[in-house]
C-alpha cells in the first residue's frame, strides 16, 4: 500500500497561491493521486484526481513529476475561506483497505 | 438534490447502549462506506460496502456492525463493546468501486457523544 507524507500544518496569506507537496514513495503503477478538503465538522469533499503530469480544474491544479513519488497540490490565490485540511490519498480503484486518509495538512489562511 | 444524509446530526448515549447511526443515498451509488474521526486526526475506514447484501471491515471495525438490505442506506451500529464511541462519525459513497481512486461523496457526519 502506498503511504502518503505531507505537511502537518501551513499558513499563508490572503491573494497567495499555496502549494501543498504529498510524498508517496513507493506508489504503484495503477495508482492515482486524490486530493481531499475539509472544513471544521463537515464531511471532505474532492478537490482533484490526477495520475502524471498536471491536471487542472476550476479550484486547484495538480503537479505530478515523471517518477510520480511526490505530487502538489496548488490553490491559486487563496481566500479565508480555503482554511481547511486537506487529504493526499494514493490508490487504484481496488479494495478500500487502501483508503488511508492521515492526518492531512492544516492550511491557515491569514488575512 | 441529490447527496448523502446522516442523521442525527448530534447523538448522545449512556455508556453501555447500542446506538444506530442513519446514512442515506439518493446518488445510485454502488460502494458506501463509514468512517470514523477523533479530534485532530484524519478519517479511519471502518466497514465499507461494494454491494447490495455485501460489507467488508475496515481498519478498525471491533465494535462496530452495519448492513447493507437497500442500495440506498448503510446504517451502523455502535456497540457497547466499542471502547471509545465517542467520535465523529462520517458516511460516503461512490459510483463503483471502492479503492482510493474513485471519487467519494460524504454526507455531514453525526457527532456521537458517550458518557
Amino acid at each position: 500500500l502506498a503511504k502518503t507524507t505531507q505537511p502537518i500544518s501551513m499558513d499563508s496569506y490572503e491573494g497567495q497561491e499555496v502549494n501543498i507537496t504529498c510524498s508517496h514513495n513507493n506508489i504503484a503503477t495503477n495508482d492515482y493521486i486524490t486530493w481531499y478538503q475539509q472544513f471544521p465538522s463537515q464531511g471532505p469533499r474532492f478537490i482533484i484526481q490526477g495520475y502524471k503530469t498536471k491536471v487542472t480544474n476550476e479550484v486547484a491544479s495538480l503537479f505530478i513529476p515523471a517518477d510520480r513519488k511526490s505530487s502538489t497540490l496548488s490553490l491559486p490565490r487563496v481566500s479565508l475561506s480555503d482554511t481547511a485540511v486537506y487529504y493526499c490519498l494514493v490508490g487504484d480503484g481496488g479494495p478500500a483497505r487502501q483508503l488511508t486518509f492521515g492526518s492531512g495538512t492544516q492550511l491557515t489562511v491569514l488575512p | 438534490d441529490g447527496g448523502i444524509t446522516q442523521s442525527p446530526k448530534y447523538l448522545f448515549r449512556k455508556e453501555g447502549q447500542n446506538v444506530t447511526l442513519s446514512c442515506e443515498q439518493n446518488l445510485n451509488h454502488d460502494a458506501m462506506y463509514w468512517y470514523r474521526q477523533d479530534p485532530g486526526q484524519g478519517l479511519r475506514l471502518i466497514y465499507y460496502s461494494q454491494i447490495v447484501n455485501d460489507f467488508q471491515k475496515g481498519d478498525i471495525a471491533e465494535g462496530y456492525s452495519v448492513s447493507r438490505e437497500k442500495k440506498e442506506s448503510f446504517p451502523l451500529t455502535v456497540t457497547s463493546a466499542q471502547k471509545n464511541p465517542t467520535a465523529f462519525y462520517l458516511c460516503a459513497s461512490s459510483p463503483r468501486g471502492t479503492g482510493p481512486s474513485n471519487e467519494q461523496y460524504f454526507g455531514p457526519g453525526t457527532r456521537l457523544t458517550v458518557t
